[in-house]
């Protein structure tokens, strides 16, 4: 079944805790992407990739960082987590502009 | 910039009612495509449809029914017939051809569709 894996699903931090969030496809799709989405604020863009070692900020990069090592995967990591990073993470992969998949989400509280 | 907007933050219907989600667009690509996401209580994104910029065929699936106007850059879309389970968020996106981006949604921020009995 072709889908996007997100782990953990929920996750409860404190501020500066370092954490990660994964992401993995099975689609063998060159796109991935990170979205944040905030009540009144829609989905914004954090960070995407186009492929393996290329990746490239969107429109909210700060406070996160990527990594794409391999094809599949496409982590998302929180250095230093602070309370205004409190939100709804999905994560997104596509072969082209036509189409994006989306993973189920993570639900990220800092106190 | 692309940009787009949802100027309903929420909408409440009785059940049964009609209801028209409105959705407007900012590209300068000629080349693009529109989507509509539903986001249930559960939370996950649900894809409902994409369009083309070059297909401005009205498209109608069941109860939905999308109207999409390049004339005034609009994409809307109606549930006949409301129900229950049709309560959700609801979130209008765009694509745009650059392919330098060309993994990037841009959403607008959502309209909360509420159905009651």
């Amino acid at each position: 079944e072709a889908q996007v894996t997100q782990n953990p699903r929920y996750l409860i931090t404190v501020t500066g805790k370092k954490l990660t969030v994964t992401c993995s496809q099975n689609m063998n799709h060159e796109y991935m992407s990170w979205y944040r989405q905030d009540p009144g604020l829609g989905l914004r863009q954090i960070y995407y990739s186009m492929n393996v070692e290329v990746t490239d900020k969107g429109d909210v990069p700060e406070g996160y960082k990527v990594s794409r090592k391999e094809k599949r995967n496409f982590p998302l990591i929180l250095e230093s987590p602070s309370p205004n990073q409190t939100s709804l993470y999905f994560c997104a992969s596509s072969q082209d502009r036509r189409e994006q998949y989306f993973g189920p989400g993570t639900r990220l509280t800092v106190t | 910039a692309q940009k787009v907007t949802q100027a309903q933050t929420e909408i409440s219907v009785v059940e049964k009612e009609d209801v028209t989600l409105d959705c407007v667009y900012e590209t300068r690509d000629t080349t693009y495509y529109l989507f509509w996401y539903k986001q249930p209580p559960s939370g996950e994104l649900v894809f409902l449809i994409r369009r083309n910029s070059f297909d401005e065929q009205n498209e109608i699936s069941g109860r939905y029914s999308w109207n999409f106007q390049k004339s005034t850059s609009s994409f809307n879309f109606t549930i006949t017939a409301s129900q229950v389970v049709d309560s959700a968020v609801y979130f209008c996106a765009l694509s745009e051809a650059d392919t330098g981006t060309a993994s990037k949604l841009t959403f607008g921020t959502g309209t909360r569709l509420q159905v009651t009995l």
